[in-house]
């Protein structure tokens, strides 16, 4: 059962555009949603995250956008770079404790390719 | 700051033969969890660990596979006898407690081979 569907697997777009990452969710006790970025041989890395008391969140040229009511939340990347080319993951964790910091449970990914 | 460091970064190991796999925390942090990741798969949550005590094992294979992080020392990830389909990467991550603002940070991996 895969609790967090994420689309498309690959995405191609030339420098300056701006790749939209999908993920939806099927567990409404999830209350954190992450995104992290990974480039070959590396360890995951946080990009940003939101919990759904927010609609939006910006850091930089990374957008989260969350859709409480069709349990979705997507990642948008503003004048998307060649250095940006890499797998992204959006995750989704239940609070424990008032935390909402544990069990993460990951989308497949998606492999980003930003053509120069 | 040093980061969560894996090591070693890749293992190779005959079927039957143990596989460990060592994890040492951020310093400061004393949550530590381990995940799996497939080939074309995002990663897999295994175990969650806090100084001594296991707090959540519900990703874990029921045999061969244990983890401790010893008051002292390194978190180490234990497969016994393994099998061609432990072939994957395992990651840790540690993160200071299991608040929302306090984000897990991961290491780079091991990447294990069976032949």
């Amino acid at each position: 059962q895969q609790q967090v569907k994420q689309s498309p697997q690959s995405l191609i777009v030339q420098k300056g555009g701006i790749p939209i990452i999908n993920c939806a969710y099927e567990n409404t006790a999830f209350d954190y949603f992450p995104w992290y970025q990974q480039f070959p041989g590396k360890g995951p890395a946080l990009l940003i995250a939101i919990r759904p008391d927010v609609s939006e969140k910006k850091e930089g040229r990374f957008t989260i956008s969350f859709n409480k009511s069709a349990k979705q939340f997507s990642l948008h990347i503003m004048d998307s770079q060649p250095g940006d080319s890499a797998t992204y993951f959006c995750a989704a964790s239940i609070g424990r404790g008032g935390g909402s910091n544990y069990k993460l449970t990951f989308g497949k990914g998606t492999l980003l390719t930003v053509n120069p | 700051n040093a980061g969560v460091m894996q090591n070693p970064r890749h293992l190779v190991r005959r079927r039957g033969q143990e596989a460990r796999l060592r994890c040492s925390p951020m310093k400061g942090h004393s949550h530590v969890y381990w995940y799996r990741q497939l080939p074309e798969e995002g990663l897999k949550f295994m175990v969650y660990l806090q100084k001594e005590n296991i707090i959540d094992e519900s990703g874990m294979p029921k045999e061969r596979f244990s983890a401790e992080f010893p008051k002292e020392g390194p978190s180490i990830l234990r497969i016994q006898q393994v099998v061609r389909g432990d072939s994957a990467a395992y990651f840790c991550a540690s993160s200071p407690s299991v608040n929302w603002d306090q984000p897990q940070h991961f290491g780079d991996g091991t990447r294990l081979s069976i032949l």
